[in-house]
């Protein structure tokens, strides 16, 4: 069965310090999709990223890098320089056809509350 | 273009009572999703619908929540009666595709069960 593990539940850094958040899934199909989603605490979720699994291309987006490893089954996220408006509950979430013939399931792990502090 | 419609954004209620959450996704997205988010149990996808159609319902918690979508704009997440433990954030998002497009999640609704 597809799971998502965020084994950091929350961390705690200063601002402009880097931070990784990390990300392992698991999946039997060989064609999934990864994304990662923030939560801040007004509540809603913004999608942040996505990636298929043929392509293992690290992406780099301003302050925001990921890094997906298919020999480790990991996806991990990484805010350089952060800042207090980084904060805020990221979630990882996995897409594949959970056994069946069709994609729809978005499988989240359990989030990992980030704080910056001043 | 409007995002995922969600109402009403709060709503308390007592237990017994019936509650119905609405829902109107983004303007051409064929797949609706239902999740509830709550503290123990995280982000969980309850129901998806494809084109109107309930695809996966196997998330529904039980016999007391029914969804449905009578048309490509609105949606209907119901909890009859409503018990204390039903109290979460409920989402709706909506997508173009499924698998490898992104969701699109509405600002939810906050329900609480007294």
């Amino acid at each position: 069965a597809q799971k998502v593990t965020q084994a950091q539940t929350e961390i705690s850094v200063v601002e402009k310090e880097d931070v990784t958040l990390d990300c392992v899934y698991e999946t039997r199909d060989t064609t999934y999709y990864l994304f990662w989603y923030k939560q801040p605490p007004s509540g809603e979720l913004v999608f942040l990223i996505r990636r298929n699994s043929f392509d293992e291309q690290n992406e780099i987006s301003g302050r925001y890098s990921w890094n997906f490893q298919k020999s480790t089954s990991s996806f991990n996220f990484t805010i350089t320089a952060s800042q207090v408006v980084d904060s805020a509950v990221y979630f990882c979430a996995l897409s594949d056809t959970a056994g069946g013939t069709s994609y729809g399931k978005l499988t989240f792990g359990q989030g990992t509350i980030l704080t910056v502090h001043p | 273009d409007a995002g995922v419609i969600q109402s009403p954004r709060h709503e308390v209620t007592e237990m017994g009572q019936e509650v119905t959450l609405r829902c109107k996704p983004i303007s051409g997205h064929d797949y609706l999703f239902w999740y509830r988010q709550t503290m123990m149990r995280g982000l969980e996808l309850l129901i998806y619908f494809n084109n109107n159609v309930p695809i996966d319902d196997s998330g529904m918690p039980e016999d007391r929540f029914s969804a449905k979508m009578p048309n490509a704009s609105f949606s209907t997440l119901k909890i009859q009666p409503s018990e204390p433990r039903d109290s979460a954030v409920y989402f709706c998002a909506s997508s173009p595709t499924a698998g490898y497009n992104e969701q699109f999640f509405g600002p939810g609704t906050r329900l609480t069960v007294l």
